[in-house]
C-alpha cells in the first residue's frame, strides 16, 4: 500500500537540541496527524492538523500543515531523553483513506 | 493507559487457521479503526467503523473481515492465515468520524503465524 515519504529515517541528537522531521505525499490530504510510538506500545497521537497552513503546538512540539496540502512538518524544541521513540506522520486523503509515514527513529544522547 | 483494550495480547497459530482479535474502545468513542504493523509494510490502515457501520476500507485482504457490535466493541477476523500475516494488529478509537484516524490506540495484539 501507499506510504508517505517521511524523513529523516533516523536522528541522533544531543539533549537540548531542536529536531525537525517532515512528511510528503503525492496526494492532497485533508488531515495530517503526528504520532509517537514507544517500543511495545501503540502509537500516541501528538498533534492533529485540519487546515492548510495550520500551525499547532503541543508543549515543545510544533507541527504545520503544508500550504500545498501535500506535506507536514514536526519540530521538537529542546529535546529531552524521554523524546526517544519513533515518530510517525499520517494523513487522511480525500477518500477517507489513512496512510502512514515510514517513521523517524529519534535517539537523544544525554 | 489509552482506555482502549485489545485482547489477546499475543497469539500464536498455524497457517490456514482462523483467529479473532477483539477491541473495546474508550467509553463513549463511536469510531474504531484497525491497523496492521509489520516490519516490511510499516503501519497500514485496514478498516474503520463508526457506530456499527463500515466507513472506510484500507489495505484489508479479502481473508480479513471486521465488525462493530451494538455495544461498540469490534472484532477483526483473520482467516486462512499465512506466514505473512504475522504482525502487530492495533485498534484505535475516537469519538468522531472520520477526522482523527483513531486518537487513542490500544497496546496491540501480536499475531505470530507458524
Amino acid at each position: 500500500g501507499q506510504q508517505l515519504n517521511q524523513s529523516p529515517q533516523s536522528m541522533f541528537i544531543q539533549e537540548g537540541e531542536d529536531v525537525s522531521m517532515n512528511c510528503t505525499s503525492s496526494s492532497i490530504f485533508n488531515t495530517w496527524l503526528w504520532y509517537k510510538q514507544d517500543p511495545g506500545e501503540g502509537p500516541v497521537l501528538l498533534i492533529a492538523l485540519y487546515k492548510a497552513g495550520e500551525l499547532t503546538s503541543n508543549g515543545r512540539l510544533t507541527a504545520q500543515f503544508g500550504i500545498t496540502r501535500k506535506d507536514s512538518f514536526l519540530n521538537i524544541s529542546a529535546s529531552i531523553p524521554s523524546d526517544v521513540g519513533i515518530y510517525f506522520c499520517a494523513g487522511l486523503d480525500t477518500g477517507n483513506q489513512f496512510y502512514f509515514g515510514t517513521g523517524t527513529s529519534l535517539t537523544v544522547i544525554p | 493507559d489509552s482506555g482502549v483494550t485489545q485482547t489477546p495480547k499475543h497469539l500464536i497459530t498455524a497457517t490456514g487457521q482462523r483467529v479473532t482479535l477483539r477491541c473495546s474502545p474508550r467509553s463513549g468513542d463511536l469510531s474504531v479503526y484497525w491497523y496492521q504493523q509489520s516490519l516490511d509494510q510499516g503501519l497500514q490502515f485496514l478498516i474503520h467503523y463508526y457506530n456499527g457501520e463500515e466507513r472506510a476500507k484500507g489495505n484489508i485482504l479479502e481473508r480479513f473481515s471486521a465488525q462493530q457490535f451494538p455495544d461498540l466493541h469490534s472484532e477483526l477476523n483473520l482467516s486462512s492465515l499465512e506466514l505473512g500475516d504475522s504482525a502487530l494488529y492495533f485498534c484505535a478509537s475516537s469519538l468522531l468520524s472520520p477526522g482523527f484516524g483513531g486518537a487513542f490506540f490500544g497496546q496491540g495484539t501480536r499475531l505470530t503465524v507458524v
